[in-house]
């Protein structure tokens, strides 16, 4: 167990659809990281928050977007769903503070079916 | 850019054999760090190591071990004896230690190891 949780385990929908993945990071880690795993692209960086603030952006559609709370916990909007979203979003977190490149933790993830 | 390769797409052993799991990465920064994750058929992603560019001694934990080389930019990963339990896809990582910036993982395709009893 990495202490990174993700909510929910599962998720079907319908195209034209919008979901909320939530994320809650390891004790004291400061940093929230999204990653799409797909067959056809593999596992993908989409954002990054550090503290509250955006920090990274990645491949991330428009359509798809991201906040972290003052509590640290994340969520991944993803809106106007269409059958290519469907993939198993990963959040993973770090401490992120003075180390560079620090190990980031990886939630089970939430594999979303888009119908 | 980043790029990290794992040339082995699947790998199939019988329990016992010892294997060896190939990364190359391409990076145009000195200082970079190199991980591997595990994915077993669970799903989720299990953290394995994490080394710096300035560190090139192997390591070893376990049945585990890491040969890293600057020189032909690779990452190898050895499963010595290897055991049923270690079916999983196995992932090398890429992350660029930029000042003030993102540490976002580039990863390889992976590879997805088989051990038969």
């Amino acid at each position: 167990d990495s202490g990174v949780t993700q909510t929910p385990k599962h998720l079907i929908t319908a195209t034209g659809q919008r979901v909320t993945l939530r994320c809650s990071p390891r004790s004291g880690d400061l940093s929230v990281y999204w990653y799409q795993q797909s067959l056809d692209q593999g596992l993908q960086f989409l954002i990054q928050y550090y503290n509250g603030e955006e920090r990274a952006k990645g491949n991330i559609l428009e359509r798809f977007s991201a906040q972290q709370f003052p509590d640290l916990h994340s969520e991944l909007n993803l809106s106007s769903l269409e059958l290519g979203d469907s993939a198993l979003y990963f959040c993973a977190s770090s401490v992120a503070t003075q180390v560079p490149a620090d190990t980031q933790y990886f939630g089970p993830g939430t594999r979303l079916t888009v119908l | 850019a980043q790029k990290v390769t794992q040339a082995q797409t699947e790998i199939s052993v019988v329990e016992k054999e010892d294997v060896t799991l190939d990364c190359v990465y391409e990076t145009r920064d000195t200082t970079y760090y190199l991980f591997w994750y595990k994915q077993p058929p669970s799903g989720e992603l299990v953290f394995l190591i994490r080394r710096n560019s300035f560190d090139e001694q192997n390591e070893i934990s376990g049945r585990y071990s890491w040969n890293f080389q600057k020189s032909t930019s690779s990452f190898n990963f050895t499963i010595t004896a290897s055991q049923v339990v270690d079916s999983a896809v196995y992932f090398c990582a890429l992350s660029e230690a930029t000042q003030g910036g993102s540490e976002k993982l580039v990863f390889g395709k992976g590879t997805k190891l088989t051990v038969n009893p």
